[in-house]
């Protein structure tokens, strides 16, 4: 059973222009929420993080958006850069650091 | 510091083979994963642990096993191994209960 999705498997931006990533879940216990990037042949790395008390947070170019009433997070990325293409992976804990991770969704940045 | 090491990154089994992955690490993280990677689905938690001494099955603990008698190293064995196991497996750990976890750069299994 699937908690936590990402339902668009890839996404295409143009090189300055924003990227937008959407997560669903289902779970309403869930308390904490990540992202985390992968390039290909290398381990996932952390992203950027979210509290379910707060509805934002900002790192940068990178900024996650939660919508609890919604069960719903996006992040997105301003502007796109080249080095920005791989694939991003969406999760989700609570309270017992054991995260359940979306399919991810593969971002290709165009020049 | 070398982080999270994995070690074989490639390996090809037949069926019924076993293998031990092996997992090390030096940050010093009481948490330890082993996930799974299969194409279009995310990570899926094999098992974890909370630290030396203590493990705890995952979502998808079938056919696998780990101990953690160390803080530093994790392996995960696979017995009697199926095409199904076919798959890449990471390892990760935290110092935090936060799920910011560092992961190893995965290891990439086939059983034929």
């Amino acid at each position: 059973d699937q908690q936590v999705k990402q339902n668009s498997p890839s996404l295409s931006v143009q090189e300055g222009r924003i990227s937008i990533l959407n997560c669903d879940y289902t779970n309403s216990m869930f308390d904490y929420f990540l992202w985390y990037k992968k390039y290909p042949a290398e381990g996932p790395t952390f992203l950027i993080s979210i509290s379910s008390i707060k509805d934002k947070n900002e790192d940068g170019r990178f900024t996650v958006f939660l919508n609890k009433s919604a069960k719903h997070l996006s992040l997105h990325i301003v502007p796109s850069q080249p080095g920005d293409s791989a694939v991003y992976f969406c999760a989700a804990s609570f309270n017992d650091y054991k995260l359940s991770f979306g399919a991810g969704t593969t971002v290709t940045v165009r020049a | 510091n070398a982080g999270v090491t994995q070690t074989p990154k490639f390996r090809i089994l037949k069926i019924g083979q076993s293998m031990t992955l092996q997992c090390t690490q030096d940050m010093n993280h009481n948490y330890m994963y082993w996930y799974r990677q299969d194409p279009g689905m995310g990570l899926k938690l094999i098992y974890y642990s909370v630290g030396a001494g203590i493990t705890d099955k995952g979502e998808v603990p079938n056919g696998y096993n780990v101990s953690r008698s160390t803080t530093e190293d994790f392996p995960l064995r696979l017995e009697l191994a199926a095409p199904s196991q076919t798959s890449v497996y990471f390892c990760a750990g935290t110092g935090m209960g936060t799920g910011e976890l560092f992961f190893g750069e995965g290891s990439r299994l086939t059983v034929l």
